[in-house]
């Protein structure tokens, strides 16, 4: 019972165009939603984060949008630049609850030069 | 401020040996955690505590122990160690339970 997927196991996209990874999550419960990227032999670091009162959050170059009816949430990123290469994990919790963080698969996102 | 930390870095064991991964925070941190990567299974959640003395399991917790007796350490035992254990091992922590985490380095685990 996967509760937060990312359907897309990676991306490319071309440097300076914008990219969109994108997360569904099944449990109406969850009030607290969260990006991170992780590059290789180096733990996951957090990007950017939304609380479900909220339907954008914009920090910089990335803009998460949350659309609670539809349980999705997207991660944009613009212009996309080489170190942006990295795999993209999102991440969801019932934070109000106490519950832990769920997070899913994850996305390859390759930018190209 | 060394976050979270972990050692050690790599590690390559045979089958049934056992051996402590230990992880170390020094933000005060109530909430810590232990994951494993692996291809195409995104973060597994293996150990949980919410405090000093409070231990919990998470989605994958066979063939590990932890044990939570400061707020800053938090080291996960590999009883008998099985190829299937073979992984990327993540601490974490945060200041409650569900809130952003910061995550360890990792650690490169290997079973033969």
């Amino acid at each position: 019972d996967q509760q937060v997927k990312q359907n897309s196991p990676s991306l490319s996209v071309q440097e300076g165009r914008i990219s969109i990874l994108n997360c569904d999550y099944t449990n109406s419960m969850f009030d607290y939603f969260l990006w991170y990227k992780k590059y290789p032999a180096e733990g996951p670091t957090f990007l950017i984060s939304i609380s479900s009162i909220k339907d954008k959050n914009e920090d910089g170059r990335f803009t998460v949008f949350l659309n609670k009816s539809a349980k999705h949430l997207s991660l944009h990123i613009v212009p996309s630049q080489p170190g942006d290469s990295a795999v993209y994990f999102c991440a969801a919790s019932f934070r109000f609850g106490n519950e832990k963080l769920t997070f899913g698969t994850g996305t390859r996102l390759t930018i190209i030069p | 401020n060394a976050g979270v930390t972990q050692t050690p870095k790599f590690q390559v064991l045979k089958t049934g040996q056992s051996m402590t991964l230990q992880c170390a925070q020094d933000m005060n941190h109530e909430y810590m955690s232990w994951y494993r990567q692996d291809p195409g299974m995104g973060l597994r959640l293996i150990h949980y505590s919410v405090g000093a003395g409070i231990t919990d399991q998470g989605e994958v917790p066979n063939g590990y122990n932890v044990s939570r007796s400061t707020t800053e350490d938090f080291p996960l035992r590999l009883l008998s160690a099985a190829p299937s254990q073979t992984s990327v091992y993540f601490c974490a922590s945060s200041y409650i339970t569900g809130d952003r985490q910061f995550f360890g380095p990792g650690t490169r685990l290997t079973v033969l």
